[in-house]
């Protein structure tokens, strides 16, 4: 089973319209939280990082963090057709050998104009 | 400004024969080198780490190897291709090992196997 689950598979939503995105882990080690955004034919580059619980916001893109159900969503507000995308939640254990990064398997967002 | 660079863009190779990916990071000293495999459309897989020159570690098989011979440059190689090595191949970087610090992901190689 993944240990980093992400719902939905796709997404589409009008531009100017709300996205969200989902991610459940379903181990307690986790303890770090990443949203990447990748482009296609493009490396993966980090939108958000939450690491407490909570709310975190960075301009229209808002992160959620539930340790106790360990819950990560993204909200994107006034949605574009430039933040259409693949959508990956991240997670990564405290003092982690090398850094791994366990990687859910995506959202395919598209936004229409 | 730090910039990472992977060449070749694209490759395509057949089955049975060897392959060879490199990627450079400027601007950075020491950096946490990565090399990860993603599937068309798929999820990224970590394929290996380096904390140092000389020294990586894998994270998951997949008849493929990696060296660091300078502390700015990371290879993948292997010496037969399989159909299963197609995809696109990532190298990132990172300040330090720490799980809290982002990676850094390069533009990728884009692999065909026949």
């Amino acid at each position: 089973q993944q240990k980093v689950q992400q719902s939905p598979e796709s997404l589409s939503v009008p531009e100017g319209g709300m996205a969200s995105l989902n991610c459940t882990s379903s181990d307690h080690n986790f303890q770090y939280f990443w949203w990447y955004r990748q482009h296609s034919g493009e490396g993966p580059k980090a939108l958000m990082s939450i690491f407490s619980d909570g709310d975190k916001k960075e301009g229209r893109f808002t992160a959620h963090l539930n340790k106790a159900s360990l819950h990560v969503s993204l909200h994107i507000r006034d949605s574009q057709p430039s933040d259409s995308a693949l959508y990956f939640c991240a997670a990564s254990e405290h003092g982690s050998s090398g850094n791994k990064l366990i990687f859910g398997i995506g959202t395919l967002l598209s936004v229409k104009p | 400004a730090q910039t990472i660079h992977q060449w070749p863009v694209a490759e395509i190779k057949a089955v049975g024969s060897p392959l060879s990916l490199g990627c450079t990071i400027k601007g950075k000293s020491s950096p946490n080198l990565y090399w990860y495999w993603q599937a068309t459309g798929g999820t990224l897989q970590q394929l290996f780490y380096s904390i140092t020159v000389g020294q990586v570690e894998s994270v998951v098989q997949l008849n493929l190897s990696a060296s660091r011979p300078k502390d700015d440059q990371f290879i993948l190689s292997t010496e037969k291709l399989l159909l299963s090595h197609s995809g696109f191949y990532l190298c990132a970087w990172s300040l330090w090992g720490g799980s809290s610090y982002e990676q850094y992901f390069g533009p990728g190689t884009r692999l065909t196997v026949l």
